[in-house]
């Protein structure tokens, strides 16, 4: 099955801990993306990356670090210095430019991250 | 700064009804305006989308209402059922910006038996 597989699906940190969310998708897709989405509100834009080897930052980028070294994985690093970080997180990816189906965002599953 | 204004926040409609839900956005650059669909627990999925050249377009039992001008667009459910009980989210992006979709807050949708 084709899609994008985020894990884990639930993960614990503690005070001053790192910790990093993974994301794989086999869709071939070049960009992804990664969403914090907080109860009752929208999506917010942490990091996205449109070709290998090259990501930019989103609206709330502080606090969080990112790595595109394949096209098929992206994963999220949730730093000590992320004050607030108990979220659910969601990861997408989307084909490139230059497709009529380019605009398509998929999402994975999400992994919900609590702080202990 | 929220560029994108979605409401209500949350929405109780019987079964048969019409779910409506609408969003206003800022950027007169914005180009694209889909809604997506989550469900709990899940992450969303792309339910319809419009560009600005149509002022409605239709799939199923839902319709997205487009308002150029007054920078307002819609979405219609029509002859609500259970299964469409979820939250939904308008978003909107300039797709010559690397599509970066700025999304509404969302609205809860319930559909009453």
């Amino acid at each position: 099955d084709g899609g994008i597989t985020q894990s884990p699906k639930y993960l614990f940190r503690k005070e001053g801990q790192n910790v990093t969310l993974s994301c794989e998708q086999n869709l071939n897709h070049d960009a992804m993306y990664w969403y914090r989405q907080d109860p009752g509100q929208g999506l917010r834009l942490i990091y996205y990356s449109q070709i290998v080897n090259d990501f930019q930052k989103g609206d709330i980028a502080e606090g969080y670090s990112v790595s595109r070294e394949k096209k098929e994985s992206f994963p999220l690093t949730v730093t000590s210095a992320q004050k607030n970080p108990t979220a659910f997180y969601l990861c997408a990816s989307k084909y490139g430019t230059g497709s009529t189906m380019c605009e398509k965002l998929f999402f994975g599953s999400g992994t919900q991250l609590s702080v202990l | 700064q929220q560029q994108v204004k979605q409401s209500p926040q949350s929405l109780i409609v019987q079964k048969g009804g019409i779910s409506i839900i609408n969003c206003a956005y800022e950027n007169t650059a914005f180009d694209y305006f889909p809604w997506y669909q989550q469900f709990p627990g899940k992450g969303p999925a792309l339910l319809i989308a419009i560009r600005p050249d149509v002022s409605e377009k239709k799939e199923g039992r839902f319709t997205i209402s487009f308002n150029k001008s007054a920078k307002q667009f819609s979405l219609h459910i029509m002859d609500s059922q259970p299964g469409d009980s979820a939250t939904y989210f308008c978003a909107a992006s300039k797709t010559t910006a690397g599509n970066k979709l700025t999304f509404g807050g969302g609205t809860r949708v319930l559909v009453k038996p």
